[in-house]
């Protein structure tokens, strides 16, 4: 199994250009999410999925859209990008909590570095 | 709404010294914890994670987490600490509704 996996691994945009980020995963999960990684503030939720054709904000979801067209991929876009959105983001997977399966952890993917300039 | 503060942002140890990596919680109850490590440039893997069947939690690598109910924490450690332990290391919690807060991170050097 390939687990999460993100594409592109860099990116360099010029401010107002636009890009989708995609990320996909085999394990069946149900839940999918978007972070963004910036020095010193740990990671922050952008938007997650419970579910195929679901989607919620997170902490910081200005500026980004998301789409869960299939349930093994969640597609982060940035309609018109600004240097404030040069971060490294990172998709994960879970199972989700449900019944007798409490506690499950998220799976990372390896990020994806951008760069708006 | 869940936090977590995470006391440090760098930490450093000798090679062979003791690994303590400090983390509160602010959560209802039950609380779901997870300590997650992450290497250069790549993304975060879970060290080990509370599921309340026993307060203390080993993980992979010889890590280690003692959940205390009274002091709302869960500190990570390591009673030897590698060269190949020096990382950033995240302490998260989650929710009912599987949302994960996570703290700032530590960085932790090994010095040999």
């Amino acid at each position: 199994n390939a687990g999460v996996t993100q594409t592109p691994k860099f990116r360099v945009l010029k401010t107002g250009q636009s890009m989708t980020l995609l990320c996909a995963q085999d394990m069946n999960h149900e839940y999918m999410y978007w972070y963004r990684q910036d020095p010193g503030m740990g990671l922050r939720l952008i938007h997650y999925s419970v579910g195929e054709g679901t989607t919620a904000k997170g902490e910081v979801p200005d500026g980004y859209n998301v789409s869960r067209l299939k349930k093994q991929n969640f597609l982060l876009g940035l309609e018109s990008a600004a240097p404030s959105q040069t971060s490294v983001y990172f998709c994960a997977s879970s199972k989700g909590s449900s019944g007798e399966n409490l506690f499950n952890e998220q799976f990372f993917g390896p990020g994806t570095r951008l760069t708006v300039l | 709404a869940q936090s977590v503060t995470q006391l440090g942002s760098h930490v450093s140890v000798s090679e062979g010294a003791l690994v303590l990596l400090r983390c509160n919680y602010s959560s209802s109850v039950p609380p779901y914890l997870f300590w997650y490590v992450q290497y250069p440039n790549q993304g975060l893997q879970l060290l080990l994670k509370y599921t309340s069947a026993a307060t203390l939690v080993k993980g992979i690598n010889g890590f280690e987490a003692e959940f205390k109910k009274s002091e709302t924490s869960f500190h990570l450690t390591k009673p030897s600490a590698h060269m190949s332990d020096a990382a950033e290391y995240f302490c998260a919690v989650s929710d009912e509704a599987d949302q994960f807060y996570f703290g700032t991170g530590t960085s932790l050097t090994v010095i040999p």
